[in-house]
């Protein structure tokens, strides 16, 4: 069984940077067929896709955030990260990590994390 | 890029069946597959639906999608609706430059 735990600061200041981490057990994130996908969700609000990274390091970048968001995948620790920089009370959300199997969607998500952007 | 489309909300009596819709509002529905993905409060989504049809392991039969060519939509069918169905249901595909794209999101309710 897969699972998937995001990590983080919960609390950032306007104008810094984001950066959470996704730890991935149970599998391992150099397996073929899957992207691993960072989604967020703000407070009341639906859910919004961020971005995606293959194993090898292949992204794809939501094009509302692209000229802000970094994600990247380090296979020694089975983790994939985002960094989402210029953060303001807009990035207020739950961030949530899963695996993709392109093209059907995810299939393991993890559970979530608060991060708050305030002063 | 395209939009999908879902109600805001939906509401139906236990036992009952209700129907969630997903248009989509330009392009062919049926070029990528649709997701469905079950949300309650406070709990991350989980899959109830993918490859517009099929269910993953785990979850029951009553719940069903389907693609309609001629409305450029998808739905999702519960039937024998329980109480702990309700919870918030996604739709989800993807655009021709394999970027996710959500619906705003339905919120069933059971009562």
């Amino acid at each position: 069984q897969v699972q998937l735990q995001e990590s983080g600061p919960g609390l950032v200041k306007p104008s810094q940077t984001l950066s959470l981490s996704c730890s991935v057990s149970g599998g391992s994130i150099s397996r073929e067929g899957y992207y691993w996908t960072w989604i967020r969700q703000h407070p009341g609000k639906g859910l919004e896709w961020i971005g995606n990274i293959h194993y090898s390091g292949s992204t794809y970048y939501s094009p509302s955030l692209k000229s802000r968001i970094t994600i990247s995948v380090d296979t020694s620790k089975n983790q994939f990260s985002l960094k989402l920089s210029s953060v303001t009370a807009a990035d207020t959300a739950v961030y949530y990590c899963a695996r993709e199997e392109y093209p059907i969607g995810a299939d393991y998500w993890g559970q979530g994390t608060l991060v708050t952007v305030s002063s | 890029n395209f939009m999908l489309t879902q109600p805001h909300s939906v509401s139906e009596s236990p036992g009952k069946t209700v129907t969630i819709s997903c248009t989509r509002s330009s392009g062919s529905m049926a070029s990528n597959y649709v997701q469905w993905y079950k949300q309650r409060p406070g709990s991350a989504p989980t899959t109830v639906i993918f490859e517009d049809t099929r269910r993953p392991s785990g979850v029951p039969d009553r719940f069903s999608g389907s693609i309609d060519s001629s409305s450029n939509s998808a739905s999702l069918t519960i039937s024998g609706l329980k109480t702990e169905d309700e919870a918030d249901y996604y739709c989800q595909s993807y655009d021709s430059s394999n970027h996710w794209v959500f619906g705003g999101g339905t919120k069933l309710t059971v009562l």
